[in-house]
C-alpha cells in the first residue's frame, strides 16, 4: 500500500481565495483524521470520521472551514475564503477500527502557505 | 484523555541508548501510552504502545511503570535517523474515543 496520500504537497494561494485540500486513507482504514500543525500550537486534531460520517468536529476553527467524505476512500478539508493565519501543514491520517492495534497512520502533509 | 507530561528536549550520543520519559499520572485502568515520533516535515510515524506490561518491536521498547503513572521509551542505539520530535500520548482504546491528542513532546537530538 502507498499509505496515506495527500495532494497537494504544497499550495500557495491569495488570501481570499477558496483552498480544498484532499486525502485518500490506507484502504481498508474506517476512521479519517484532519490534523493542523503550526509552531505556536503544534498538532491540533481539526476533525476525525468514522465510517465516513463526522464524529467530532470541534477542533474545526470556524465556519470557513468544512471537511467531506464522500465515501471510504477520498476526504477533503476545504477553507473558503482563505487567511494568512490559515497558513499551516494539514495532516491526514488514517486507521483501522478496534481495540488493540490501532494505531494511525500519516500522510506527508499539504503545506498550505496564504499570501 | 489523561494528560502527560515530557521534557522538552534532550541530546544523546550516536550509539547510546535513548531513554525518554513520559509522566501520566492521572492515566486511567482503560488507557493505553503511545509513542509516535515526528522527523522533521514529515507525518508523525507510530512507534509503539503498551497498557501494562512491558513492550518490544524492531523500532524500540516501552517501559511502564507498576503503577503506571509514567513510562520510558528506549531506543536502544541511537542513530542520527531517529533525531525527531518524540510525542507520548495516553488514550483509551474504545468506541467512539478514537481522538489521539498530541501535546509538545520531546524533541531528542543524536550527536554524533
Amino acid at each position: 500500500d502507498a499509505g496515506v496520500i495527500q495532494s497537494p504537497r504544497h499550495e500557495v494561494t491569495e488570501m481570499g481565495q477558496e483552498v480544498t485540500l484532499r486525502c485518500k486513507p490506507i484502504s481498508g482504514h474506517n476512521s479519517l483524521f484532519w490534523y493542523r500543525q503550526t509552531m505556536m500550537r503544534g498538532l491540533e486534531l481539526l476533525i476525525y470520521f468514522n465510517n465516513n460520517v463526522p464524529i467530532d468536529d470541534s477542533g474545526m476553527p470556524e465556519d470557513r472551514f468544512s471537511a467531506k467524505m464522500p465515501n471510504a476512500s477520498f476526504s477533503t478539508l476545504k477553507i473558503q475564503p482563505s487567511e494568512p493565519r490559515d497558513s499551516a501543514v494539514y495532516f491526514c491520517a488514517s486507521r483501522q477500527r478496534g481495540v488493540g492495534r490501532t494505531e494511525a497512520f500519516f500522510g506527508q502533509g499539504t503545506r498550505l502557505t496564504v499570501v | 484523555d489523561a494528560k502527560t507530561t515530557q521534557p522538552p528536549s534532550m541530546d544523546c550520543a550516536e550509539g547510546r541508548a535513548a531513554n525518554l520519559p513520559c509522566n501520566h499520572s492521572t492515566i486511567s485502568g482503560n488507557e493505553y501510552v503511545y509513542w509516535y515520533r515526528q522527523i522533521h516535515s514529515q507525518g508523525p510515524q507510530y512507534i509503539i504502545h503498551g497498557l501494562k506490561n512491558n513492550e518490544t518491536n524492531e523500532m524500540a521498547s516501552l517501559i511502564i511503570t507498576e503503577d503506571r503513572k509514567s513510562s520510558t521509551l528506549i531506543l536502544p542505539h541511537a542513530t542520527l535517523r531517529d533525531t525527531a520530535v518524540y510525542y507520548c500520548i495516553v488514550r483509551a482504546v474504545e468506541f467512539g474515543n478514537e481522538k489521539l491528542t498530541f501535546g509538545t513532546g520531546t524533541r531528542l537530538t543524536i550527536i554524533p
